[in-house]
């Protein structure tokens, strides 16, 4: 069946420096995308969205960008801090009110 | 503040059990989802309810079933649990439309010895 996927399943940054997840999706009639992050012992938290009639949403100091013809979709964290360090996972929605379906997540690490 | 609220943060259970996890939501959302967590294959949806007393399979049922009587409560049941369900079990709700996406619980680590 169609998933989301992530390309790299580590990432370590410099605090201060920007951060940028990737993820890929191979539904292409999925129409809505989340960003979850996941602290260690804790249960995914919502960070942002991004509706597919959108190529770019921000929020504080996170943006989510969306390039539906190569089915790409981005989580960039500017200023990374050490408590952005958690496993970032992207989701997607397909018409209908389906189910979410997950990534595999990316940790990131933000080295002081 | 909303809350997803799972019963128990750890559970050990011994093969051939009978597990409960249990799941409540204060938002009266339609929508309860369980997935289970496991390193490198992510989060998985096991059932999910978009109503009471409904029920739908997820990409892995085997093993499990699930109860929905009150829109606010869905449980989770290991009908005799096995090692191979030692894992991370995470419950969600969203609104009917699941359009501002799910709302998690803390997860219930089980494991079956």
């Amino acid at each position: 069946g169609e998933s989301v996927g992530l390309h790299l399943p580590t990432l370590s940054v410099q605090e201060g420096d920007n951060s940028i997840i990737n993820c890929a999706y191979s539904n292409s009639a999925s129409d809505y995308f989340i960003w979850y992050k996941q602290e260690s012992g804790k249960g995914p938290q919502f960070i942002i969205d991004i509706r597919s009639n959108m190529d770019k949403r921000q929020g504080q100091r996170v943006t989510v960008l969306l390039n539906k013809t190569v089915k790409h979709l981005s989580l960039q964290i500017a200023a990374t801090q050490p408590g952005d360090s958690a496993v970032y996972f992207c989701a997607e929605i397909s018409p209908g009110n389906t189910p979410l379906v997950f990534g595999k997540g990316t940790r990131l690490s933000v080295i002081a | 503040d909303v809350k997803v609220t799972q019963s128990s943060r750890y559970l050990v259970k011994r093969t051939g059990e009978k597990v409960f996890l249990e799941c409540v939501q204060d938002m009266d959302h339609e929508n309860m989802f369980w997935y289970r967590q496991d390193p490198g294959l992510g989060l998985r949806l096991i059932y999910f309810s978009y109503d009471v007393k409904m029920k739908e399979k997820g990409d892995i049922p085997e093993g499990y079933s699930v109860s929905r009587e009150k829109k606010e409560r869905f449980s989770l049941i290991l009908e005799s649990a096995s090692t191979n369900q030692t894992s991370m079990y995470l419950c969600a709700s969203s609104d009917g439309q699941g359009i501002t996406g799910y709302t998690f619980g803390s997860g219930t680590r089980l494991t079956v010895v």
